[in-house]
């Protein structure tokens, strides 16, 4: 089946040092990639996202670039604020390989990865 | 443009009763979908309804069910509750659920089973 791997939290940053998120995915089809995030009490929040191979998604400084040759989504941004404090998600998009039939897609979600940022 | 909007944003039950959660998609959006987050299983798929008919299920016992109405308004119930059911129930609204589309989520519904 479909699943999504990403690195073990907690990840403890400085303001303004590199972040980088690792994911990986195994996918029957030719999956969508994306991130989200979650902050405190709240639902999710599409952050970017890929839809082919060597797109790169970005948004707020965040980037992401869909790598078929090593089923890698590693998130990176540039320099982390205390404001980018929160959980990320990384999900693919594809068809359910336990559900034949039909346009079927759903959210596979990695684990989460709380970043937290000091000031 | 409304965002997804869940109620209640919190519930507290006993184990044995059952509870209905709502969610009210973005105008236009045709496609739901229901996640179960919890910490230790993280982020669960629960279903996904499109045009009123479930199109997609997840691995969850048969004491969870859901419809969804004409309008796209989508509701999840859960009977005879468990202690194990205490989650945060989100909601996710979606143009028509394809490869690409966006599922834009709720703030959800926090169910605490006592």
């Amino acid at each position: 089946g479909n699943s999504v791997t990403q690195m073990e939290g907690p990840v403890t940053l400085s303001e303004e040092a590199f972040l980088t998120i690792n994911c990986t995915y195994t996918a029957t089809g030719y999956p969508s990639l994306f991130w989200y995030v979650q902050y405190p009490g709240e639902g999710l929040q599409l952050l970017l996202k890929a839809t082919k191979a060597d797109d790169k998604g970005s948004n707020k400084g965040f980037e992401a670039t869909y790598r078929k040759e090593t089923t890698s989504f590693h998130l990176e941004k540039g320099s982390v604020q205390v404001s980018d404090s929160a959980v990320y998600f990384c999900a693919l998009s594809d068809l359910d390989p336990l559900n034949s039939g039909g346009s079927n897609y759903k959210l596979t979600f990695g684990k989460g990865t709380l970043l937290t940022v000091n000031p | 443009k409304a965002g997804v909007t869940q109620t209640p944003r919190y519930l507290i039950k006993t184990r044995g009763q059952q509870v209905t959660l709502s969610c009210s998609p973005i105008s236009g959006h045709r496609s739901v979908s229901w996640y179960q987050q919890t910490p230790g299983q993280g982020l669960q798929f629960l279903f996904e309804y499109f045009s009123e008919t479930q199109r997609n299920k997840g691995n969850f016992p048969g004491r969870f069910s859901g419809r969804q109405f004409s309008n796209s308004r989508s509701e999840m119930n859960v009977s005879t509750l468990e202690l194990g059911d205490s989650a945060l129930y989100l909601c996710a609204s979606s143009l028509y659920g394809g490869r690409e589309n966006i599922q834009y989520f709720g703030a959800g519904t926090r169910l605490s089973v006592l």
